[in-house]
């Protein structure tokens, strides 16, 4: 069984201040974990993902995102907001053995960037 | 370029009218599957299909149906809709865990299906 709650389902920053979106796991497999991007009106985009390999792991448009094992958390983070990084973000979760890519959602946080 | 498309993209029916979404990708990837997006719940999956004719249920599968007879098509059928499959849908295509490559999932843009 796997899960994937995140902590917050708003998060509200300025422009230039840094992002923290925080998700936490549950797996009984070694996972996989992955973080998406949906812009208004858009499909999901792959941020970033972990498949065992660093734990510290970079995304495009300056995101990372580092795997705990201790704490079961995968938390998102950006150095500086940008306007264009208003949208919603869902963790993800899939184990890394068996046969079937079962890929479960959290509930999204979204991201508001003020001036 | 490598894309998965849905048509339509928008659809407004009533109840117990049978619709067909389509699904395609060109990217001859092995796995597909879809997801419905609702308010507060993320994305919960619907059906997927580890290759042609190999479809399975998900999490939410009541009210839907699907086939796999080609490996870039993967359709949803909602044989009689109801209000409560008002909902927006994803076709997502993938590679499968077994192929010993990634298990990234690549998006389709979306349908937004109103059932009045």
């Amino acid at each position: 069984a796997q899960s994937v709650t995140q902590l917050d389902s708003h998060v509200s920053v300025s422009e230039g201040t840094p992002v923290l979106l925080r998700c936490n796991y549950s797996s009984s497999y070694s996972p996989s974990l992955f973080w998406y991007v949906q812009h208004p009106n858009k499909g999901l985009q792959l941020l970033l993902k972990y498949t065992s390999a660093a734990t510290l792991v970079k995304g495009i448009n300056g995101f990372e995102a580092e795997f705990k094992k201790s704490e079961t958390s995968f938390h998102l983070t950006k150095p500086s907001a940008h306007m264009s990084d208003a949208a919603e973000y869902f963790c993800v979760v899939s184990p890394r053995t068996g046969t079937a890519s079962k890929l479960t959602f959290g509930t999204g946080t979204r991201l508001q960037v003020t001036l | 370029e490598a894309q998965v498309t849905q048509n339509p993209r928008y659809l407004i029916t009533v109840t117990g009218k049978k619709l067909t979404v389509t699904c395609s990708q060109n990217m001859n990837h092995e796995y597909m599957s879809w997801y419905r997006q609702d308010p507060g719940l993320g994305l919960r999956q619907i059906y997927y299909s580890m290759n042609v004719e190999v479809t399975d249920k998900g999490d939410v599968p009541e009210g839907y149906k699907v086939s796999r007879k080609e490996k870039r098509n993967f359709p949803l059928i909602l044989e009689s809709p109801s209000p409560n499959q008002t909902s927006l849908y994803f076709c997502a295509s993938g590679t499968p865990r077994t192929s010993g490559r990634t298990d990234t999932q690549y998006f389709g843009p979306g349908t937004r299906l109103t059932v009045l």
